[in-house]
């Protein structure tokens, strides 16, 4: 069973914070990884992707990726209220166009 | 901005009734996914298709869903009967070909009394 993990949090930072949300997967071959952004009554929204080892920098995100520890972060900087929501990992299973998503972290800014 | 649309956006219906939920993908997006989202299960994969024909659908209950892509721009998802276990949000995705990331629509809300 291929499976992606995430803490359910949840995360509490305060505003202006750098957050943290991590995510492991157990699929060793796993070439691509998605973070995306879900609002409570929404639907999922894509934020982020990366593909090789180290760091991915798109404005106050930054995606970072260890295939050898098979870990994918994100880390938001100043980090605002309007960034709470929960954050979706997301991993292609067995090469396949089918991903698996964590079970979500989610994050609360507090003003 | 390309977007997937769902229609309906909300649906209440009975038990035993019929659910027809439509999807229309991003224009030039090979693949198409279905997915139900429920507080306890979190995000559920039910089917996807591949330039039309359908890859898996293992997610699915077989004997009341069906999932169906008549043409590029249609995708349904049927229920038939209906039960209120399935009460829950569906969403349609869609990607273009390749390892890349899907984008989804916004969702069907659906309550089966």
């Amino acid at each position: 069973q291929k499976e992606v993990e995430q803490n359910s949090g949840p995360l509490s930072v305060p505003e202006g914070a750098i957050a943290s949300l991590n995510c492991t997967y157990s699929d060793r071959g796993s070439q691509s990884f998605f973070w995306y952004r879900q609002y409570s009554g929404k639907s999922p929204e894509l934020i982020m992707s990366i593909y090789s080892n180290g760091d991915k920098e798109d404005g106050r995100f930054t995606a970072q990726l260890n295939k050898a520890s098979q870990y994918v972060s994100l880390l938001i900087r100043d980090s605002q209220p309007s960034d709470s929501a929960t954050y979706l990992c997301a991993v292609p299973m067995d090469s396949s166009y089918k991903l698996i998503f964590g079970s979500g972290t989610r994050l609360l800014v507090r003003p | 901005d390309a977007r997937v649309t769902q229609t309906p956006r909300h649906k209440v219906t009975e038990m035993g009734q019929e659910v027809t939920m439509r999807c229309q993908p991003i224009l030039g997006h090979n693949t198409v996914f279905w997915y139900r989202q429920t507080m306890m299960q979190g995000l559920e994969l039910l089917a996807y298709f591949r330039n039309r024909a359908p890859l898996d659908d293992s997610g699915m209950p077989k004997d009341r869903f069906s999932a169906e892509m008549p043409d590029a721009t249609l995708a349904t998802l049927k229920i038939q009967p209906s039960e209120p276990r399935d009460s829950a949000v569906y969403f349609c995705a869609s990607g273009p070909d390749g390892y890349q990331p899907q984008h989804f629509g916004d969702g069907t809300r659906l309550s089966i009394l």
